[in-house]
């Protein structure tokens, strides 16, 4: 069964204090790795796709790399609007177009 | 840009009622899927279809239904609304798994509150 587990659950940053968010997971065949931005009362946000070990994303202040058992997204010198809760999801070869999500970690960015 | 739009974004239901959550994408998307979220259980997959009438369960289908007869929407059905329904309700469209960058997409929810 595949298996997605993110923490910290929770994190507070002070603006301009860089962290990054873990994602771990089991899958029996990793077709992709998605990272989601998810606001308040909204929908998630599509952020990044992973493929294979050794690749890496950036977009803003957001980086996102990926290892055969973790992702780690990056988030450098944060500002107020990174706030967000951000998802990890898995999609696996056998699971057609089926994503499996971790619980997601909430990030409060203060000024 | 992809839009996925929902007939909803609060809805307040008695137990009992049957409930029907409307789902709508205009990406001529293969692929459409009806989550709940709730805290700290994450994103769960209700049901999800991959073509017009198909169906297939995902993790949680118990007490749910749905109905895909057009390519564009995609209809999620309480039969018999419980309080321990109350969630938010996400819809998901995505292209078919043979097209590179294939993520889902999703729309901005709807809350339900099960009285």
């Amino acid at each position: 069964e595949d298996q997605v587990t993110q923490s910290p659950e929770a994190l507070r940053l002070q603006e301009g204090e860089s962290s990054s968010l873990n994602c771990s997971y089991t899958v029996s065949g990793l077709r992709g790795l998605f990272w989601y931005r998810q606001d308040p009362g909204k929908g998630p946000e599509f952020l990044f796709t992973l493929y294979s070990a050794g690749e890496e994303k950036e977009k803003e202040r957001l980086k996102a790399t990926l290892t055969k058992k973790e992702s780690f997204l990056h988030i450098t010198a944060p500002k107020p609007e990174d706030s967000a809760t951000y998802l990890c999801a898995v999609q696996a070869h056998a699971a057609g177009n089926k994503l499996t999500f971790g619980g997601g970690t909430r990030v409060l960015v203060k000024p | 840009d992809v839009k996925v739009t929902q007939s909803s974004r609060y809805l307040v239901k008695r137990t009992g009622e049957k409930v029907f959550l409307e789902c709508v994408q205009d990406m001529d998307h293969e692929n459409m899927f009806w989550y709940r979220q709730d805290p700290g259980l994450g994103l769960r997959l209700i049901y999800f279809s991959y073509d017009v009438k198909m169906k297939e369960k995902g993790d949680i289908p118990e007490g749910y239904s749905v109905s895909r007869e057009k390519k564009e929407r995609f209809s999620l059905i309480l039969e018999s609304a419980s309080t321990n329904q109350t969630s938010m309700y996400l819809c998901a469209s995505s292209p078919a798994p043979s097209i590179p960058q294939e993520t889902q997409y999703f729309g901005p929810g709807t809350r339900l509150l099960v009285l």
